[in-house]
């Protein structure tokens, strides 16, 4: 299994501007994805992130609103975009290795935008 | 397309009450299926992996187990500190590494 930390834990922003996520796993992985959950939702998958290529997005995300990075085997961003009180959720970051499908979550990031 | 169900919603026990909660799944091919503990304001904690039907996991009071159609969470004599939402999810058919998760059982247990 994998440790992975997110920063930062929970931020409160204003309308209009842009947050940067950070996932950090403990070990390289092949695969890392952002979700994010609405309060007493289940998880939506936003995109893969790849590793020294453009990241995958999942209908209804783009990547002007949600930039994501990744620049190794270990580490990601998340910059949500322009934001909007309809972005406040939690964001979540997880990682995998390929074969098996299992994924190991972060802690999560609650974002409140007013 | 795929899909998963999982019943009940919210499920409220006693102390020591045993009782099962339910994932139902639509796909073809299964490639795994997987449940997970996720607790108020943290990120999902993953619990078990199960293959094939008629396999089998437990962990403390928990035992997951699969048929080919549905895959139960057993929890026997459960104590407040299980209390929790628990999800179950299965690797979509259209993508190597993307789940199709379910909406999850909150299960409560009063001491």
């Amino acid at each position: 299994s994998a440790v992975i930390s997110q920063k930062p834990s929970r931020d409160i922003c204003q309308r209009g501007t842009s947050l940067t996520i950070q996932c950090q796993v403990d070990s390289q992985v092949t695969m890392m994805f952002w979700y994010r959950q609405q309060p007493g939702q289940s998880l939506t998958l936003i995109a893969t992130a790849n590793q020294g290529s453009e990241a995958t997005y999942e209908s209804g995300f783009v990547i002007d609103k949600f930039p994501i990075s990744r620049p190794n085997l270990t580490f990601s961003t998340l910059t949500v975009s322009n934001m909007s009180p309809e972005d406040s959720s939690i964001y979540l970051c997880s990682a995998g290795t390929s074969g098996n499908n299992e994924q190991f979550f972060g802690p999560g990031t609650r974002l409140t935008v007013l | 397309e795929d899909q998963v169900t999982q019943s009940p919603e919210a499920l409220r026990l006693q102390e020591g009450e045993s009782s099962s909660l339910n994932c139902s799944y639509t796909v073809s091919g299964l490639r795994g299926l997987f449940w997970y503990r996720q607790d108020p304001g943290k990120g999902p904690e993953f619990l078990f992996t199960l293959y094939s039907a008629g396999e089998e996991k437990e962990k403390e009071r928990l035992k997951a187990t699969l048929t080919k159609k549905e895959s139960f969470l057993h929890i026997t004599a459960p104590k407040p500190e299980d209390s929790a939402t628990y999800l179950c999810a299965v690797p979509s058919m259209d993508s190597n590494y993307q789940l199709i998760w379910g909406a999850g059982t909150k299960l409560i247990i009063k001491p």
